[in-house]
Protein backbone atom coordinates (compact mmCIF):
# COMPACT_ATOMS: atom_id res chain seq x y z
CA UNK A 1 0.00 0.00 0.00
CA UNK A 2 1.20 3.58 -0.71
CA UNK A 3 2.10 5.82 2.06
CA UNK A 4 3.27 9.69 2.27
CA UNK A 5 5.11 10.77 5.14
CA UNK A 6 5.88 14.18 5.81
CA UNK A 7 8.48 14.67 8.79
CA UNK A 8 8.03 17.75 9.74
CA UNK A 9 4.89 19.01 11.63
CA UNK A 10 5.80 22.51 12.18
CA UNK A 11 7.66 24.58 10.27
CA UNK A 12 8.58 27.98 11.84
CA UNK A 13 10.19 30.70 9.39
CA UNK A 14 10.41 34.38 8.98
CA UNK A 15 8.64 36.47 6.86
CA UNK A 16 10.38 36.53 3.33
CA UNK A 17 12.78 33.95 4.14
CA UNK A 18 13.10 30.88 1.70
CA UNK A 19 11.14 27.66 3.17
CA UNK A 20 11.07 24.03 1.98
CA UNK A 21 8.25 21.52 3.19
CA UNK A 22 10.12 18.01 2.66
CA UNK A 23 7.31 14.48 1.52
CA UNK A 24 8.56 11.53 0.85
CA UNK A 25 6.22 8.40 -0.42
CA UNK A 26 6.41 4.71 -1.09
CA UNK A 27 5.19 3.42 -3.80
CA UNK A 28 6.23 0.65 -6.20
CA UNK A 29 4.28 1.87 -9.44
CA UNK A 30 4.09 5.01 -10.89
CA UNK A 31 2.42 8.03 -8.80
CA UNK A 32 0.72 11.27 -9.25
CA UNK A 33 1.74 13.65 -6.25
CA UNK A 34 0.04 16.92 -5.01
CA UNK A 35 0.52 19.27 -2.77
CA UNK A 36 -2.61 20.71 -0.99
CA UNK A 37 -3.03 24.00 1.53
CA UNK A 38 -5.32 24.43 4.46
CA UNK A 39 -5.59 28.05 5.62
CA UNK A 40 -7.46 28.02 8.81
CA UNK A 41 -11.55 27.03 9.38
CA UNK A 42 -11.40 26.11 5.41
CA UNK A 43 -11.04 23.10 3.26
CA UNK A 44 -7.71 22.47 1.23
CA UNK A 45 -7.65 23.60 -2.28
CA UNK A 46 -4.53 22.61 -4.66
CA UNK A 47 -1.31 24.39 -4.72
CA UNK A 48 0.41 22.38 -7.67
CA UNK A 49 0.44 18.75 -9.36
CA UNK A 50 2.93 16.42 -10.15
CA UNK A 51 1.66 13.89 -13.05
CA UNK A 52 4.76 13.49 -15.82
CA UNK A 53 7.18 15.36 -17.75
CA UNK A 54 9.26 18.00 -16.11
CA UNK A 55 10.33 16.88 -12.60
CA UNK A 56 9.93 20.73 -11.31
CA UNK A 57 6.38 21.75 -10.74
CA UNK A 58 5.34 25.37 -10.53
CA UNK A 59 2.15 26.25 -8.20
CA UNK A 60 -0.17 28.81 -7.22
CA UNK A 61 1.05 31.83 -4.50
CA UNK A 62 4.94 31.11 -6.01
CA UNK A 63 5.44 27.78 -4.55
CA UNK A 64 6.76 24.58 -6.31
CA UNK A 65 8.33 21.00 -5.81
CA UNK A 66 10.53 18.93 -7.75
CA UNK A 67 9.76 15.15 -8.37
CA UNK A 68 12.95 13.00 -7.47
CA UNK A 69 11.69 9.48 -8.29
CA UNK A 70 14.90 7.68 -7.02
CA UNK A 71 14.90 9.61 -3.12
CA UNK A 72 10.87 8.91 -3.40
CA UNK A 73 10.80 12.87 -2.52
CA UNK A 74 8.26 15.33 -3.67
CA UNK A 75 9.86 18.68 -1.58
CA UNK A 76 7.95 21.71 -1.95
CA UNK A 77 9.46 25.10 -1.72
CA UNK A 78 9.23 29.01 -2.21
CA UNK A 79 11.98 31.26 -2.25
CA UNK A 80 10.57 33.93 -0.03
CA UNK A 81 7.32 33.89 2.20
CA UNK A 82 4.72 36.00 3.72
CA UNK A 83 2.59 36.29 6.63
CA UNK A 84 -0.22 34.84 4.17
CA UNK A 85 1.40 32.18 3.38
CA UNK A 86 0.48 30.70 7.34
CA UNK A 87 -1.30 27.37 6.69
CA UNK A 88 -1.39 23.83 6.73
CA UNK A 89 0.33 21.93 3.44
CA UNK A 90 -0.48 18.39 2.63
CA UNK A 91 1.38 15.98 0.11
CA UNK A 92 -0.79 13.46 -1.12
CA UNK A 93 -0.02 10.81 -3.51
CA UNK A 94 -2.99 8.70 -5.96
CA UNK A 95 -3.99 5.36 -4.79
CA UNK A 96 -2.53 2.74 -7.03
CA UNK A 97 -0.91 5.01 -9.37
CA UNK A 98 -4.95 5.05 -10.87
CA UNK A 99 -6.27 8.58 -12.02
CA UNK A 100 -9.69 7.06 -13.82
CA UNK A 101 -12.84 8.28 -12.55
CA UNK A 102 -12.40 6.56 -9.23
CA UNK A 103 -8.54 7.55 -7.84
CA UNK A 104 -8.27 7.61 -4.07
CA UNK A 105 -5.92 9.99 -2.18
CA UNK A 106 -3.53 9.14 0.27
CA UNK A 107 -2.60 12.07 2.48
CA UNK A 108 0.30 12.79 4.35
CA UNK A 109 0.06 13.76 8.14
CA UNK A 110 0.56 17.71 7.49
CA UNK A 111 2.51 20.62 7.77
CA UNK A 112 2.04 23.02 9.49
CA UNK A 113 3.81 26.68 7.92
CA UNK A 114 4.35 29.21 10.80
CA UNK A 115 5.39 32.71 8.75
CA UNK A 116 6.54 35.20 11.56
CA UNK A 117 7.23 38.75 11.09
CA UNK B 1 -21.45 28.86 -8.28
CA UNK B 2 -20.82 27.40 -5.16
CA UNK B 3 -18.23 24.73 -5.35
CA UNK B 4 -18.66 21.94 -2.54
CA UNK B 5 -21.16 22.79 -0.21
CA UNK B 6 -21.61 21.29 3.50
CA UNK B 7 -24.26 21.41 5.83
CA UNK B 8 -23.80 21.56 8.82
CA UNK B 9 -20.91 23.30 9.83
CA UNK B 10 -20.78 22.80 13.31
CA UNK B 11 -22.74 19.89 15.27
CA UNK B 12 -22.25 18.34 18.73
CA UNK B 13 -23.57 14.88 19.19
CA UNK B 14 -24.20 12.60 22.00
CA UNK B 15 -22.95 9.36 21.97
CA UNK B 16 -25.82 6.68 20.42
CA UNK B 17 -27.55 9.74 18.27
CA UNK B 18 -27.66 9.73 14.84
CA UNK B 19 -27.28 12.43 11.78
CA UNK B 20 -26.45 12.64 8.50
CA UNK B 21 -23.78 15.08 6.87
CA UNK B 22 -24.72 16.58 3.53
CA UNK B 23 -22.95 17.38 0.82
CA UNK B 24 -23.80 18.67 -2.68
CA UNK B 25 -21.78 19.86 -5.52
CA UNK B 26 -22.36 22.12 -8.59
CA UNK B 27 -19.93 21.49 -10.85
CA UNK B 28 -21.37 17.89 -12.66
CA UNK B 29 -18.64 16.37 -11.36
CA UNK B 30 -18.49 12.49 -11.24
CA UNK B 31 -16.70 11.25 -8.37
CA UNK B 32 -17.16 12.11 -4.95
CA UNK B 33 -15.72 11.66 -1.52
CA UNK B 34 -15.69 11.67 2.28
CA UNK B 35 -12.62 12.38 4.55
CA UNK B 36 -12.27 12.56 8.55
CA UNK B 37 -8.91 15.23 9.66
CA UNK B 38 -7.44 14.46 12.65
CA UNK B 39 -4.97 15.93 14.27
CA UNK B 40 -1.37 14.81 13.42
CA UNK B 41 -3.31 12.23 10.74
CA UNK B 42 -3.87 13.78 7.78
CA UNK B 43 -6.98 13.29 5.69
CA UNK B 44 -7.96 9.60 5.51
CA UNK B 45 -10.77 8.76 2.94
CA UNK B 46 -14.18 6.96 4.94
CA UNK B 47 -16.10 6.52 1.64
CA UNK B 48 -16.13 7.50 -1.85
CA UNK B 49 -18.64 7.68 -4.71
CA UNK B 50 -16.78 7.25 -8.43
CA UNK B 51 -20.24 7.54 -10.30
CA UNK B 52 -24.07 8.07 -9.71
CA UNK B 53 -25.66 4.69 -8.23
CA UNK B 54 -22.02 3.33 -6.88
CA UNK B 55 -20.09 3.43 -3.68
CA UNK B 56 -17.24 2.14 -1.89
CA UNK B 57 -15.30 1.64 0.92
CA UNK B 58 -12.06 3.54 1.94
CA UNK B 59 -9.73 3.48 4.34
CA UNK B 60 -11.73 3.76 7.48
CA UNK B 61 -15.42 2.78 6.52
CA UNK B 62 -16.70 1.72 10.46
CA UNK B 63 -19.16 3.53 11.56
CA UNK B 64 -20.88 4.97 8.79
CA UNK B 65 -22.81 4.42 5.95
CA UNK B 66 -22.94 6.79 2.67
CA UNK B 67 -25.52 7.20 -0.50
CA UNK B 68 -25.39 8.93 -3.09
CA UNK B 69 -28.11 10.44 -3.82
CA UNK B 70 -28.04 11.72 -6.93
CA UNK B 71 -25.16 13.19 -9.24
CA UNK B 72 -25.19 16.18 -6.77
CA UNK B 73 -25.28 15.03 -3.51
CA UNK B 74 -23.43 12.54 -1.92
CA UNK B 75 -24.22 12.12 2.32
CA UNK B 76 -22.60 10.46 5.30
CA UNK B 77 -24.72 9.18 7.92
CA UNK B 78 -23.30 8.06 11.62
CA UNK B 79 -25.85 5.50 13.11
CA UNK B 80 -24.70 5.38 16.48
CA UNK B 81 -22.07 8.15 16.81
CA UNK B 82 -18.93 7.45 19.27
CA UNK B 83 -16.54 9.95 20.56
CA UNK B 84 -13.91 8.57 18.58
CA UNK B 85 -16.23 9.95 15.44
CA UNK B 86 -15.08 13.34 17.22
CA UNK B 87 -13.37 14.65 13.85
CA UNK B 88 -13.57 17.41 11.07
CA UNK B 89 -15.14 16.08 7.66
CA UNK B 90 -14.87 17.24 4.58
CA UNK B 91 -16.45 16.35 1.17
CA UNK B 92 -14.68 16.17 -1.81
CA UNK B 93 -15.25 15.99 -5.75
CA UNK B 94 -13.78 15.17 -8.80
CA UNK B 95 -14.92 15.35 -12.43
CA UNK B 96 -13.29 12.08 -12.96
CA UNK B 97 -12.80 13.19 -17.04
CA UNK B 98 -8.58 13.42 -16.55
CA UNK B 99 -9.05 15.61 -13.79
CA UNK B 100 -6.94 14.99 -10.99
CA UNK B 101 -7.49 17.85 -8.85
CA UNK B 102 -10.00 17.09 -6.18
CA UNK B 103 -11.93 20.41 -5.07
CA UNK B 104 -12.88 20.14 -1.12
CA UNK B 105 -15.88 21.65 1.07
CA UNK B 106 -15.89 23.79 3.90
CA UNK B 107 -16.08 20.73 6.23
CA UNK B 108 -18.41 20.34 9.25
CA UNK B 109 -16.87 20.05 12.53
CA UNK B 110 -18.61 17.22 14.94
CA UNK B 111 -18.13 16.89 17.96
CA UNK B 112 -19.47 13.61 20.06
CA UNK B 113 -19.55 13.44 23.92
Amino acid sequence: AQSVTQLDSQVPVFEEAPVELRCNYSSSVSVYLFWYVQYPNQGLQLLLKYLSGSTLVKGINGFEAEFNKSQTSFHLRKPSVHISDTAEYFCAVSDEGRMDSSYKLIFGSGTRLLVRP
Amino acid sequence: NAGVTQTPKFQVLKTGQSMTLQCAQDMNHNSMYWYRQDPGMGLRLIYYSASEGTTDKGEVPNGYNVSRLNKREFSLRLESAAPSQTSVYFCASNSGRSSYEQYFGPGTRLTVT
